[in-house]
This record gives C-alpha cells, structure tokens and sequence, in this order.
C-alpha cells in the first residue's frame, strides 16, 4: 500500500530535549515536505526536499533541522524544542514538486512541548 | 503574495443539505488549485483538483471550478452525509514554487 509513515503518532516532552518525527514514504517520490498545522493558521510549510541531499527552507524553519540521505526518508530534528512548537505536524511527499501532482500526506504527529 | 482564504467554520449542516464552502487565492502565475480533507486523527488527502482556469475538479460528488476571472474555488456537494464531517483545505501550488500554499482550514459538521 502507498503509504507516508510517520513516528511517533503522539510525543510529550520537555524544553530542551532533543527529538526527532521520522518520516519515511514508499513510493519512490523525489519531492518530500514537513508542514506544521496550528489553529487559525493552516499548514504552513517547514523544509522540504527536492532530492536526496537536497533541502532548502521553507516559511516556518527556525528551531528546526531536517536531513536526506535516502530517497524514502526525510526526518524532522528538534535540536533543542520549545512550547512555541508545540504542534501537529505534518510530512508529505509528491513525485515531483510541480503543480498538477497531489501532495501524500501521513497521519500526522502530535507534539507537546512542555 | 501568494494566498488562500476561506470562509471561516464550523460549517453546520443537516444530513442532505447542500454545501458551499468558499475559497479565493492570491497568485502571482497560474496556480493548480486544490481541495484537501482531513478526517479526525487522520492526515489530509486529496479531495479534487484543477489545473487550470474552468476546469472543474469533481469526487466523491463534491465539484469545484476553477475561476479565474473572480480568482475562486468554491467547494460544493449537492447533499451532505454524516460521513462527510471533517476539516477542509483549500490550498494552491504554482510552477516553480516548491509547496502548497494552504487555506486555514474550514470545519464541516453535519448532523443526522
């Protein structure tokens, strides 16, 4: 099944330590994306990947890192969290990053930063 | 700039009643327009699409046009079920540009 997969679905912690939302996708798509969804304010896009090493920033990157070694996966790091990213997050993946193709999203990651 | 507004919800509806949910955009170029829904706990998915002016984008008995000339996307189904609460996006991509640009959601609610 073509599916985004993210981990964890739901994670608690603290200011300061370091996390890491794994996003892995099984379609071989070369266009991956975070998103971050807040109240009144839509998603709103955090980094994303044309390719494999690939990345540049989107509207919303501070206090955030991403890397792309492999084609499948595209992993959001906290180096250092925060309350104000207390979120639902969102990652995606398309075959290319050009208009007409629909975006795969995951099921979503909820963090709460305390 | 480039932008999405919707109308602001919850949207609350009676099942078989008919549904409108409004959407305008800012763009500079010739978006692709989208509308996304997101069920509860689950990620968004791709409602419909169109890609360029007059095209209407249709599934699952809710259609969209693509107007270029009032810059809209209004989302409409003819008669709502239970099954169709949940959150819905409207969102635009242009070329070149490397995201979806996304309304702020409106939340549907139909009752029985």
């Amino acid at each position: 099944e073509a599916q985004v997969t993210q981990n964890p679905r739901y994670l608690i912690t603290v200011t300061g330590k370091k996390l890491t939302v794994t996003c892995s996708q099984n379609m071989n798509h070369e266009y991956m994306s975070w998103y971050r969804q807040d109240p009144g304010l839509g998603l709103r896009q955090i980094y994303y990947s044309m390719n494999v090493e690939v990345t540049d920033k989107g509207d919303v990157p501070e206090g955030y890192k991403v890397s792309r070694k492999e084609k499948r996966n595209f992993p959001l790091i906290l180096e250092s969290p925060s309350p104000n990213q207390t979120s639902l997050y969102f990652c995606a993946s398309s075959p290319q990053s050009y208009s007409n193709q629909p975006q795969h999203f995951g099921d979503g990651t909820r963090l709460s930063i305390l | 700039g480039n932008s999405v507004t919707q109308m602001e919800g919850p949207v609350t509806l009676s099942e078989e009643a008919f549904l409108t949910i409004n959407c305008t955009y800012t763009a500079t170029g010739y978006p692709s327009l989208f509308w996304y829904v997101q069920y509860p706990g689950e990620g968004l998915q791709l409602l419909l699409k169109a890609t360029k002016a007059d095209d209407k984008g249709s599934n699952k008995g809710f259609e969209a046009t693509y107007r270029k000339e009032t810059t809209s996307f209004h989302l409409e189904k003819g008669s709502v079920q239970v099954s169709d609460s949940a959150v819905y996006f409207c969102a635009l991509n242009i070329p070149g540009f490397q995201k979806l640009v996304f309304g702020t959601g409106t939340r549907l609610l139909v009752s029985p």
